[in-house]
């Protein structure tokens, strides 16, 4: 089946530093990939959806400037959590669509926590 | 307010037995779902879906069931395993595949 990886699965950072996570589709092209957000004991909020070479479409209430995210190949999407603060400490999951499926392809998860 | 509802925040059922996850969308454009299985601290796996065409998809131990006119689905797990103990979401979409909404999803303890 398709496999989606992030990197990394865990990060601990300082309030003010930014951080950058990586998803990958490793065995198909993802045209567009999708980033969730999970309160612990909640459902997973979808932050954004990004097309390959073109703009991330960021859903309401999710700050473009905060979370930057680049789909610079069919492969890869990166999210940039920036001037982190404690209150982005979260669980970040990605997705990626096949392009002719429907389905979308989750990776493991990156736990952030911010200090 | 909620598209997707799991009005049920946790399951037990016996080892061998059915389990039953409901879920009740409120967009009546939605059309097509889907069906996840998650663990704690691992990002969620497809498990099977339906499109508004159909009433019914089984695959294997799992059966999704789907009444349009009351904007419900259903996901059937038969024979039930301690394996299948974990988080069950259920995710719609208006537009075949994008932009998915996720219920707050149901956490199904099997109990040996």
């Amino acid at each position: 089946g398709a496999v989606v990886s992030q990197h990394p699965s865990w990060v601990i950072c300082k309030s003010g530093t930014s951080v950058k996570i990586e998803c990958r589709s490793l065995d198909f092209q993802a045209t567009t990939m999708f980033w969730y957000r999970q309160f612990p004991k909640q459902s997973l909020m979808l932050m954004a959806t990004s097309n390959e070479g073109s703009k991330a479409t960021y859903e309401q209430g999710v700050e473009k400037d905060k979370f930057l995210i680049n789909h610079a190949s069919l492969t890869l999407s990166t999210l940039t959590v920036t001037s982190a603060h404690p209150e982005d400490s979260s669980f970040y999951i990605c997705s990626a669509s096949l392009r002719q499926g429907y389905e979308q392809y989750f990776g493991p998860g990156t736990r952030l926590t911010v200090t | 307010d909620q598209q997707v509802k799991q009005n049920s925040p946790s399951l037990s059922v016996q080892e061998g037995r059915i389990s039953i996850l409901n879920c009740d969308y409120t967009n009546s454009m939605f059309d097509y779902f889907l069906w996840y299985k998650k663990y704690p601290a691992e990002g969620p796996t497809f498990l099977i879906s339906i499109s508004s065409i159909k009433d019914k998809n089984e695959d294997g131990r799992f059966t999704v069931f789907l009444n349009k006119s009351a904007k419900h689905l259903s996901l059937h797990i038969v024979p039930s395993q301690p394996g299948d103990s974990a988080v069950y979401f259920c995710a719609a979409s208006a537009n075949y595949g994008q932009n998915f909404v996720f219920g707050p999803g149901t956490r199904l303890s099997v109990l040996p």
